[in-house]
């Protein structure tokens, strides 16, 4: 059974850019979720989408957004991109929601 | 104050001990709790979750919980070198589809 796939694994962005991650969540999970870690704030949470709707968005400007197909695949967006956008971008998924999610290896994005 | 709270570690361990780690929330309306072990360089796995107060065993794992105090803790009998990770606390509310994650303890269990 194929694990949750993040791609790309690795990415180097110069301020102002636009960058998208994708996530390929594990057959049959419906429920996606984005968060960030950085060594100083640790694991935040982005958001979740489930079939499609976004059922719940963390405390990150709006330069940050994301968006689920109907084949549950989902994709975040970051705008203008800061330095302090610097981090490890993991999705997770499980069947209906937050009870037992299964993580991507992460994207880890730079900012130069 | 932080939403959840751990010690930052590390904490060390000799092979064979009992490790003990902690966890402290503010939110009264949490109600689904998790274990997450990371190692360095890879993402978080879920080790056990716990809904109910009191003790949930799993193998070599004890979660135990208490609402009352804001307290959930992992035990790990038998520690051995390859439980050496960031051990994560994540907690949630029932109306909500986010966890809230600690920022981790580190545990070294030395040979």
């Amino acid at each position: 059974k194929a694990g949750v796939t993040q791609t790309p694994r690795y990415l180097i962005k110069t301020r102002g850019q636009q960058v998208t991650l994708s996530c390929s969540p594990i057959s049959g999970h419906r429920s996606v979720s984005w968060y960030q870690q950085t060594p100083g704030q640790g694991l935040q949470f982005l958001f979740e989408y489930f079939s499609e709707t976004q059922r719940n968005k963390g405390n990150f400007p709006g330069r940050f957004s994301g968006r689920q197909f109907s084949n549950s695949r989902s994709e975040m967006n970051v705008s203008t991109l800061e330095l302090g956008d610097s981090a490890l971008y993991l999705c997770a998924s499980s069947p209906s929601g937050p009870d037992g999610y299964t993580f991507g290896s992460g994207t880890r994005l730079t900012v130069v | 104050q932080k939403e959840v709270e751990q010690n930052s570690g590390p904490l060390s361990v000799p092979e064979g001990a009992i490790a003990s780690l902690n966890c402290t929330y503010s939110d009264r309306g949490s109600q689904s709790f998790f274990w997450y072990r990371q190692y360095s360089g890879k993402s978080p796995e879920l080790i056990m979750f716990i809904y109910s107060n009191g003790d949930k065993e799993d193998g070599r794992f004890t979660a135990q919980l208490n609402k009352a105090s804001q307290y959930v803790s992992l035990l790990i009998r038998d520690s051995q070198p390859s439980d050496s990770a960031t051990y994560l606390c994540a907690v949630k509310r029932d109306s909500s589809y986010k966890l809230i994650f600690g920022s981790g303890t580190r545990l070294l269990v030395r040979p």
